[in-house]
């Protein structure tokens, strides 16, 4: 039983590149969410989905795209990296939004 | 802006000892629940607390929710140098469902 993967589990970008972060998981949980998280400022949330085709904003959605096409999967898209976007990103899933949350590794992403 | 609160930042004691982490948050909650990161990890889900409950037990963890006071307490009793750890208090909104991390406190146990 895999739980929540994240790959990669490290990258460096330039500025202006693009990239999606994968997250799958095997749960079959219906809510998923993206969050980052910079020294001294905890975990924020980015995008979330509470099933198939349905997604929204959290707190810090710009420069982020998300989709949800199916139960299992929740890409995060970066489309022009900027050094802001230096940060560690982790995908979570639950079996509904007000369950506990299941937690990826985390990918380390540095914007140059 | 986040949600949750926590108090304090720091945290260290000796091994044994009891280690008390208070959370506060600010809008209506369906639940509260409590976290903890590994250095270089991913989270890990402690206890949770829902908004009609008052006080929860998991082994050494001890949960309290003050709804009135919109805030809540981690007590870890007996504490082992294992427990060093990054702890998060997360709250669930009763109107959206997301789950909303406070920034966290930074324990360490000291053999």
């Amino acid at each position: 039983n895999a739980g929540v993967t994240q790959t990669p589990k490290f990258q460096v970008l330039k500025t202006g590149q693009s990239m999606t972060l994968q997250c799958a998981q095997d749960m079959n949980h219906e809510y998923m969410s993206w969050y980052r998280q910079d020294p001294g400022m905890g975990l924020r949330l980015i995008h979330y989905s509470v099933g198939a085709g349905i997604t929204d904003q959290g707190e810090v959605p710009n420069g982020y795209n998300v989709s949800r096409s199916t139960t299992e999967d929740f890409p995060l898209r970066l489309l022009s990296a900027a050094p802001s976007q230096t940060s560690v990103y982790f995908c979570a899933s639950s079996r509904q939004d007000t369950t506990e949350a299941f937690f990826g590794q985390g990918t380390r992403l540095t914007v140059v | 802006s986040q949600q949750g609160e926590e108090d304090p930042q720091a945290l260290s004691i000796q091994e044994g000892e009891n280690a008390t982490m208070n959370c506060s948050y600010k809008t209506s909650i369906n639940n509260l629940q409590w976290y903890r990161q590994n250095s270089g990890r991913g989270l890990v889900h402690l206890i949770l607390i829902r908004s009609n409950e008052r006080e929860k037990h998991s082994g050494r963890l001890r949960v309290t929710l003050d709804t009135s006071k919109k805030s809540s307490s981690l007590l870890i009793t007996a504490s082992r140098a294992a427990d060093t750890a990054s702890y998060f208090c997360a709250t669930c909104s009763s109107n959206t469902g997301k789950l909303i991390f406070g920034q966290g406190t930074t324990l360490q146990v000291k053999p």
